[in-house]
């Protein structure tokens, strides 16, 4: 199985600043990677799908880049709303499979 | 709007089965595959597996083999995922969530979640 590797585990920072979450793949996905953001006691919502490409209705302040085995996801100035646990998940390989998690937390 | 909705909480014993219930609307429920993806108290999200709702074909995650059987009314919109011979470790929410196009495995929406708790 693929193992993704998210870091750092939790980030801190106040509004307006600039976030940049990683992920890492134990071999080569090739653009396959989304990103999904889970607010507390909330389903998932796709972000970012194929390293790069913004999900419908996603707010332009959310960018991916990465190809390979490492992948970025920037968040270009933090809103109070962007408090939540991020996901990376690729689609290279079965079974399809999900990082730990990053935590973005909003001071 | 696309929307999918869950069936509600469960509670089982150990060996038992649980069936849970996707209910799909404002798309056509054929045209796009539907996934299961669950998550323990705490814990990250675990792919379970696919259907392809036009034609009922399955995909199922190594893990979950022999387990799990994933099914779909059409009449009816909706999909199905059951999982049998629940352990403790089977406690978690479990989200049915639609592929963004056809049978790509990209996910979006997702339903609200269905939690499943195993306890003697």
């Amino acid at each position: 199985d693929i193992v993704l590797t998210q870091s750092p585990a939790t980030l801190s920072l106040s509004p307006g600043e600039r976030a940049t979450l990683s992920c890492r793949a134990s071999q080569s996905v090739s653009s396959y990677l989304a990103w999904y953001q889970q607010k507390p006691g909330q389903a998932p919502r796709l972000l970012i799908y194929d390293a790069s490409n913004g999900a419908t209705g996603i707010p332009a302040r959310f960018s991916g880049s990465g190809s390979g085995t490492d992948f970025t996801l920037t968040i270009s100035s933090l809103e109070p709303e962007d408090s939540a646990v991020y996901y990376c998940q690729q689609r290279s390989n079965w079974p399809l499979t999900f990082g730990g998690g990053t935590k973005v937390e909003i001071k | 709007q696309v929307q999918l909705v869950q069936s509600g909480a469960e509670v089982k014993k150990p060996g038992a089965s649980v069936k849970v219930s996707c209910k799909a609307s404002g798309y056509t429920f054929t045209d796009y595959y539907m996934h299961w993806v669950r998550q323990a108290p705490g814990q990250g999200l675990e792919w379970m597996g696919w259907i392809n709702p036009n034609s009922g074909g399955t995909n199922y995650a190594q893990k979950f083999k022999g387990r799990v059987t994933m099914t779909r009314d059409t009449s009816i919109s909706t999909a199905y995922m059951e999982l049998s011979r629940l352990r403790f470790d089977d406690t978690a929410v479990y989200y049915c969530a639609k592929s963004i196009v056809g049978a790509s495995n990209w996910f979006d929406p997702w339903g609200q979640g269905t939690l499943v708790t195993v306890s003697s």
